[in-house]
């Protein structure tokens, strides 16, 4: 079985400065991908980024960068120069046998002016 | 490229009714997932095809919950009868059949039961 854990339930983060959301993992699989999605007040989610079990350089997009620490069985989003629009719900989230996608519970970032 | 399509967007209804939810997916996509987000939580699986198959349904209360995917491209999903602890968000995605790619997310259906 496969397990996702987000421990901040919400966050404060001035604007522009950078955020770290937590991620860990637990899956017996060694072939696995970790995603991180974005969830407004809207409700739409939102596909940020995505790093691979067998990826050896951590996964960039844009403002986004992804912590990847295999052993630790971690998977940390980075969000850098906050911007207002970022208040969002962010969810951590894998695949592994079967193309099962696992979400975790969320964690509510609300940037500060 | 079209995406994630779903209706309807809102539906309420009363405890004990039956509703369905409608899904399309992305063409192409092999992979059709229906999760439930309670307010405030992550989404929760409850069934996943590959093309008209289940590949997971563990998480259904398959004595309230059903869903088919004929032909492997659109997909329904039924309650009946349904409890006030259905009040959700029913989302559905899709993805390509190959392994750790992304899904696509439609933009979901509120249920309220009263």
């Amino acid at each position: 079985a496969q397990k996702i854990t987000q421990t901040q339930p919400g966050m404060f983060v001035q604007e522009k400065e950078a955020v770290t959301l937590d991620c860990t993992y637990d899956t017996s699989d060694q072939s696995y991908g970790l995603f991180w999605y974005k969830q407004p007040s809207s409700g739409e989610m939102i596909f940020l980024i995505y790093q691979g079990s067998y990826d050896e350089q951590n996964a960039t997009e844009g403002r986004y960068s992804l912590n990847f620490q295999k052993a630790r069985k971690s998977a940390n989003l980075v969000i850098s120069a906050s911007q207002l629009g970022d208040s969002a719900m962010y969810f951590c989230a894998m695949t592994a046998a079967g193309n099962k996608l696992t979400f975790g519970g969320g964690t509510r970032v609300l940037v500060k002016p | 490229e079209a995406g994630v399509a779903q209706s309807p967007r809102y539906k309420i209804i009363e405890k004990r009714q039956s509703v369905a939810f409608w899904c399309n997916p992305i063409s192409g996509h092999a992979t059709l997932y229906w999760y439930q987000q309670i307010l405030g939580q992550g989404p929760k699986l409850l069934i996943q095809f590959q093309n008209n198959g289940v590949v997971d349904d563990s998480q259904l209360p398959k004595d309230r919950f059903s869903a088919e995917r004929l032909k492997g491209v659109d997909s329904t999903l039924k309650i009946q009868p349904a409890k006030l602890e259905d009040s959700a968000v029913y989302l559905c995605a899709s993805s390509l059949t190959t392994r750790n790619t992304e899904a696509f997310f439609g933009q979901g259906t509120r249920l309220t039961v009263v």
